[in-house]
C-alpha cells in the first residue's frame, strides 16, 4: 500500500542557512513520482518540486533541492539560504505510476525561519 | 491565467444539516479533488473524478457525495453534516499525467457545530 511519513512535525532554523525536511515512502510500485508543496500561512498551497523514480539525477528549482535515496524510500526537501518567507508547511506527496491514480501526502512539517 | 476557485470560503452549519461545497478551475484539466486537511493527518483525498459525469473515491469517502456537472465544476456534498466533519477543505485541479502536481484552491473552511 502507498504511504508517505514525514517524522518532522516542526523545525526551526535560522536565516540563511540551509534546512533539510525529510520524508520517507513505501510503495509496491517500479514508476511512482515525489512531489514537495508549500503551504503558506494564508493557506495557499504551492507546488515547488518534484522527482520522477527512473531519474537518478536529483531534481533542483531554485533554492529547493532534493536529496533521492531509492535504496531507502526516502525523499528529503532541501532549502539553501533560507529566507524568512520559506516560514510555512512543506508537505511530502506520491503518486504511483503504474497503478495510483491521484497523491497521497504525509502529514507536513512546518519551518519556522528565524532572523 | 490557471485558477481553481472554490466556494463559500468559510461555512458554518448546525450538525445533520446540508452543505455543498463548490469548486470551478478554469484550467481545461481532466482531474480533479476534494481534499480535507486535519491537523495531524495532512491532506486526504475524498473523493476525485477523471472528467464530467465521472466519480471516483478516495481514502476517506464516507459520509460525503461528489459530482462532476462539467469539465469546470466539481462539487462536494455533506447531507448530514457531523462534527467530525468540521475540517479544511481543498479542491483541485490537475492535467492527465501521473507526474502532474495539482493546481489547489484556497480552501474553504467548514464548522460543523
Amino acid at each position: 500500500a502507498q504511504k508517505v511519513t514525514q517524522t518532522q512535525t516542526s523545525i526551526s532554523v535560522m536565516e540563511k542557512t540551509t534546512v533539510t525536511m525529510d520524508c520517507v515512502y513505501e510503495t509496491q510500485d517500479s514508476s511512482y513520482f515525489l512531489f514537495w508543496y508549500k503551504q503558506t500561512a494564508s493557506g495557499e498551497i504551492v507546488f515547488l518540486i518534484r522527482q520522477d523514480s527512473y531519474k537518478k539525477e536529483n531534481a533542483t528549482v531554485g533554492h529547493y533541492s532534493l536529496n533521492f535515496q531509492k535504496p531507502k524510500s526516502s525523499i528529503g526537501l532541501i532549502i539553501t539560504a533560507t529566507q524568512i518567507e520559506d516560514s510555512a508547511v512543506y508537505f511530502c506527496a506520491m503518486r504511483e505510476g503504474n497503478s495510483g491514480t491521484y497523491q497521497r501526502f504525509g502529514t507536513g512539517t512546518k519551518l519556522q525561519v528565524v532572523p | 491565467e490557471a485558477a481553481v476557485t472554490q466556494s463559500p470560503r468559510n461555512k458554518v452549519t448546525v450538525t445533520g444539516g446540508n452543505v455543498t461545497l463548490s469548486c470551478r478551475q478554469t484550467n481545461s484539466h481532466n482531474y480533479m479533488y476534494w481534499y480535507r486537511q486535519d491537523t495531524g493527518h495532512g491532506l486526504r483525498l475524498i473523493h476525485y473524478s477523471y472528467g464530467a459525469g465521472n466519480l471516483q473515491i478516495g481514502d476517506v469517502p464516507d459520509g460525503y457525495k461528489a459530482t462532476r456537472t462539467t469539465q469546470e465544476d466539481f462539487f462536494l456534498l455533506l447531507e448530514l453534516a457531523s462534527p467530525s466533519q468540521t475540517s479544511l477543505y481543498f479542491c483541485a485541479s490537475s492535467e492527465r499525467g501521473d507526474n502532474q502536481a495539482p493546481l489547489f484552491g484556497e480552501g474553504t473552511r467548514l464548522s460543523v457545530l
